[in-house]
């Protein structure tokens, strides 16, 4: 169990860009989430899967944002020209199925839109 | 409508006294979960502890408990004999069982423990 692991650790784009985060969950967790967070903000959901299937999406997911989680183990969050209050620590977690409670997460992507 | 408060923003706490970080929220659902998780300056959100609305007895993991209030809708994180590296953002959390696919976090509370 090396734990929920997000790439990159940091991200500086300038608006305009497309940008795309990596979570490599738990291996045997068949939940993952993404969420998000800003400076003094606790998180604010964005999206989850349940194994290979997108089963919500926050309306703060614009359509700009898009995640895919295509053979049920690793997901990306691709943001389409970015702007700056995109700028944002970007947050996955996954849980174990029984055990869906218990949410861990990764360190984040913190990204940085100039 | 806000379904998560957390009113302190900061707290300062000697080294290895009681600390009590307040919670409360707000849902018309009869059942839910609340959580409190704990993150460092690394970034990591880490559970600490869950208690389910229908739970007879107040959760404990170790030097944490929940002093769940339910007629107050409140679910207060409380630190034992804290310690120097409790230091942290601590964030209260709940999930409704009609939405059991989200969690929602309050603004946290800044816990510094000072030796």
């Amino acid at each position: 169990d090396t734990g929920v692991s997000q790439d990159p650790r940091h991200k500086i784009t300038k608006r305009g860009q497309n940008v795309t985060f990596r979570c490599d969950p738990i291996s045997e967790h068949n939940r993952l989430y993404w969420y998000r967070q800003t400076l003094g903000q606790g998180p604010e959901f964005l999206t989850y899967f349940q194994n290979e299937a997108q089963l919500e999406k926050s309306r703060l997911l614009s359509d700009r944002f898009s995640a895919e989680r295509p053979k049920g183990s690793f997901s990306t969050l691709e943001i389409q020209r970015t702007e700056q209050g995109d700028s944002a620590m970007y947050l996955c977690a996954s849980s174990r199925q029984g055990d869906w409670e218990k949410l861990f997460f990764g360190s984040g992507t913190q990204l940085s839109v100039l | 409508a806000q379904k998560i408060t957390q009113t302190q923003p900061g707290m300062f706490v000697q080294e290895k006294e009681a600390v009590t970080l307040d919670c409360t929220y707000d849902t018309s659902d009869p059942s839910y979960g609340l959580f409190w998780y704990k993150q460092p300056s690394s970034g990591e959100m880490i559970f600490l502890i869950y208690q389910g609305s229908y739970d007879q007895q107040n959760a404990t993991e170790g030097r944490y408990s929940l002093n769940f209030q339910k007629a107050r809708k409140s679910a207060n994180l409380v630190i034992s004999a804290s310690q120097l590296g409790d230091s942290a953002m601590y964030f209260c959390a709940m999930r409704e069982a009609n939405r059991d696919d989200k969690i929602i976090f309050g603004k946290g509370t800044r816990l510094h423990i000072l030796p």
